[in-house]
């Protein structure tokens, strides 16, 4: 079985530019949860979606928006990119609210 | 907000020797996970606790949720090179209906062979 599958890997993007990263669950995990994980941190929570609605926001700010499609797949974007928001962004996916988090393997953003 | 707080930061040991890292929670915790990063890669969900006092056992390594479920420690005995990675400690935070994970700053091991 395939596990949580993020694209892309890598990306730059310019300061103030858009960017959607994407994230394919477990099959059957009806959760995902998306974190940014800055280098030598711990990773942060910014959503989580289940049954395709939010269920959970951290504290970012409105220019990081997701959603969950029918499939349960999700995708984050976020607006106006700082220097600030080059991280690694993780997506979790779980079977429900509250069992274990599968994270994908995380998509490495760059800001310039 | 609620914080976890692990330490140490970092931990050089030489192949062989133990490992300790700690999770304390100035608040009591309803349960704690464990999750291990290697370099380059993504957390890998180790172990939960959830009852006062628990320990749980996974080969070399030994998990305890302390009484109070205020701290929680992770104890790798006999170290080996594929130990190295940044192991964290997490909470699930209730928000939102939803469950978040308050992840520590985790404690990066560095073995030595």
């Amino acid at each position: 079985d395939a596990g949580v599958t993020q694209s892309p890997t890598h990306l730059i993007k310019t300061r103030g530019q858009h960017v959607t990263l994407r994230c394919s669950p477990i099959s059957g995990h009806k959760s995902v949860s998306w974190y940014q994980q800055v280098l030598g941190q711990g990773p942060q929570f910014i959503f989580q979606y289940y049954e395709k609605e939010e269920r959970g926001r951290g504290n970012f700010p409105d220019r990081f928006s997701a959603r969950q499609f029918p499939n349960y797949s999700s995708e984050l974007n976020v607006n106006a990119l700082l220097l600030g928001d080059s991280a690694l962004y993780l997506c979790a996916s779980s079977l429900h609210l509250n069992t274990e988090a599968f994270f994908g393997q995380g998509t490495r953003l760059t800001v310039v | 907000g609620q914080q976890v707080m692990q330490i140490p930061q970092y931990q050089h040991v030489q192949e062989g020797e133990d490992f300790t890292t700690y999770c304390n929670s100035s608040t009591t915790l309803s349960n704690i996970q464990w999750y291990k990063q290697r370099p380059g890669g993504h957390p890998v969900f180790l172990i939960q606790l959830v009852k006062s006092g628990e320990v749980k056992k996974q080969k070399r390594l030994t998990f305890q949720f302390g009484e109070a479920k205020k701290n929680s420690s992770l104890h790798i005995t006999a170290t080996q090179t594929t130990d190295v990675g940044t192991y964290f400690c997490a909470e699930p935070v209730r928000g939102n209906a939803g469950n978040m994970l308050t992840f520590g700053g985790g404690t990066r091991l560095m073995v030595k062979p």
